[in-house]
């Protein structure tokens, strides 16, 4: 079946613009991350999605930043005002539910670039 | 919190060579140990995982052992190909409540023919 499909895979913004990011996650999926990447740096969570509760946002680095979730499957990341620190690889990963099921199915991630 | 620390890379080998690259944590709890690669272009994926103490994951001639008196995860393959150059990602799965997984920094791996 399909995997965790990312778009746009490439951004180019100037600063100040704002900028979406969206993730399909796999069908039947409840649980979509967010992540970001730096060159050299970890996966740096950002927010968290389950089904219909509360997002867990406790990773966005600041209120420029936001997500939603319609309909508990596509996510859109905004981030408002882009500043040049924001370029970076953006991935989106999908899980199952469940209590074992702890594997993350990764999007092939969209790239930023902030001029 | 959680932490996860690997060795920095790159890691350069010639085809054929024994492969290590030690990772090492802290945890709340007992989390499930993983293993991820991202090969250039794409996102990561699941290489192998361990869910327990004493574990073994394997796949693809990699190998992993859950070792919970050393706090180590460390990945190794006997024989390594040039198309196992990626960047290796070690992680523990969410713990203590957290749904939350913690990343290492990535180890890149590079194979010469």
């Amino acid at each position: 079946g399909a995997g965790v499909s990312q778009s746009p895979s490439n951004k180019v913004t100037e600063k100040g613009k704002d900028v979406e990011l969206r993730c399909d996650p796999i069908s039947g999926h409840t649980a979509l991350y967010w992540y970001r990447q730096s060159l050299g740096q970890g996966l740096e969570f950002l927010i968290y999605f389950q089904g219909n509760s509360a997002p867990d946002k406790s990773g966005l680095p600041s209120d420029r930043f936001s997500a939603e979730r319609t309909g508990g499957s596509v996510s859109t990341l905004t981030i408002q005002r882009t500043q040049q620190e924001d370029s970076a690889v953006y991935l989106c990963a999908s899980k199952k539910t469940g209590r074992f099921e702890e594997t993350q199915y990764f999007g092939p991630g969209t790239r930023l670039l902030v001029l | 919190g959680n932490s996860v620390t690997q060795m920095e890379g790159p890691v350069t080998l010639s085809e054929e060579a024994f492969l290590t690259i030690n990772c090492t944590y802290t945890a709340t709890g007992y989390p499930s140990l993983f293993w991820y690669v991202q090969y250039p272009g794409e996102g990561l994926q699941l290489l192998l995982k361990a869910t327990k103490a004493d574990d073994k994951g394997s796949n693809k001639g990699f190998e992993a052992t859950y070792r919970k008196e050393t706090t180590s995860f460390h990945l190794e393959k006997g024989s390594v190909q040039v198309s196992d150059s990626a960047v290796y990602f070690c992680a523990l799965g969410g713990s203590g409540g957290s749904y939350i997984p913690t990343f290492g920094r990535g180890t890149s791996l590079i194979v010469h023919p």
